[in-house]
């Protein structure tokens, strides 16, 4: 079966660093999408990886490792909006998104 | 510029009641159009897409189906709702003859049923 994995919740202060991991296993590939969405609201896309390698886009940042299945997200200087669950999500062979469950931020100042 | 939109954006229904979800999307012609399904814990679950009028793919078996009457109007429906249909309904669009994985989003409609 295809199955996307990311944790289920994490914490990180104000200002700080932070890298939320996934790792998929899927009937082919065809990109890797990083999703915000807060509480309550729809999800918003972030970024989108295709090939190995890191993409920057201001504060986050995104990498991938098809070899490995495995791509994060990473967060610079965290600002209290930035709680929110991320979604990551992988656009199979048959260009159908598979989505992971998400991973709720917590910021704390 | 492309806006979407979708109502109602909570309800409560009791076991049994019909449903009627709606979305529209303005600034674009001919979207591919989806709904999903939101459960708490759960990843984005596809329910229906289309692309085009009167075309409609689904994804799940169930007591649920969606309708395309226009090329920028989606519908979601049932005829009798289960408790198993609580959740958090989210529409979407994208253009293209194939899916890009980037997708826009409507606001979203919580639905509770009792």
């Amino acid at each position: 079966g295809q199955n996307i994995d990311q944790p289920t919740e994490m914490t990180a202060t104000e200002g700080a660093i932070v890298q939320i991991n996934c790792t998929y296993q899927t009937s082919g590939f065809n990109g890797l999408f990083w999703y915000q969405q807060h509480a309550g609201e729809a999800p918003t896309f972030l970024s989108y990886n295709v090939l190995d390698g890191l993409e920057e886009k201001g504060r986050f940042s995104s990498f991938l490792s098809r070899s490995k299945g495995y791509s994060y997200l990473l967060l610079k200087e965290l600002q209290m909006k930035d709680s929110a669950s991320y979604l990551c999500a992988v656009l199979d062979s048959n260009y159908q998104l598979i989505w992971g469950a998400g991973t709720k931020l917590i910021i704390k100042p | 510029s492309q806006t979407i939109h979708q109502w109602p954006a909570t309800l409560v229904q009791p076991v049994g009641s019909p449903l009627s979800l709606e979305c529209t999307v303005e600034g674009t012609s001919n979207p591919n159009l989806y709904w999903y399904r939101q459960a708490a814990g759960r990843g984005l679950q596809l329910l229906f897409y289309s692309v085009g009028i009167g075309q409609i793919s689904s994804e799940v078996p169930q007591n649920l189906s969606a309708s395309r009457p226009q090329d920028r109007q989606f519908i979601l429906s049932s005829k009798k709702l289960l408790l198993s249909d609580s959740g958090f309904y989210l529409c979407a669009w994208n253009t293209g003859e194939i899916n890009t994985g980037e997708l826009f989003f409507g606001e979203g409609s919580r639905l509770t049923v009792l």
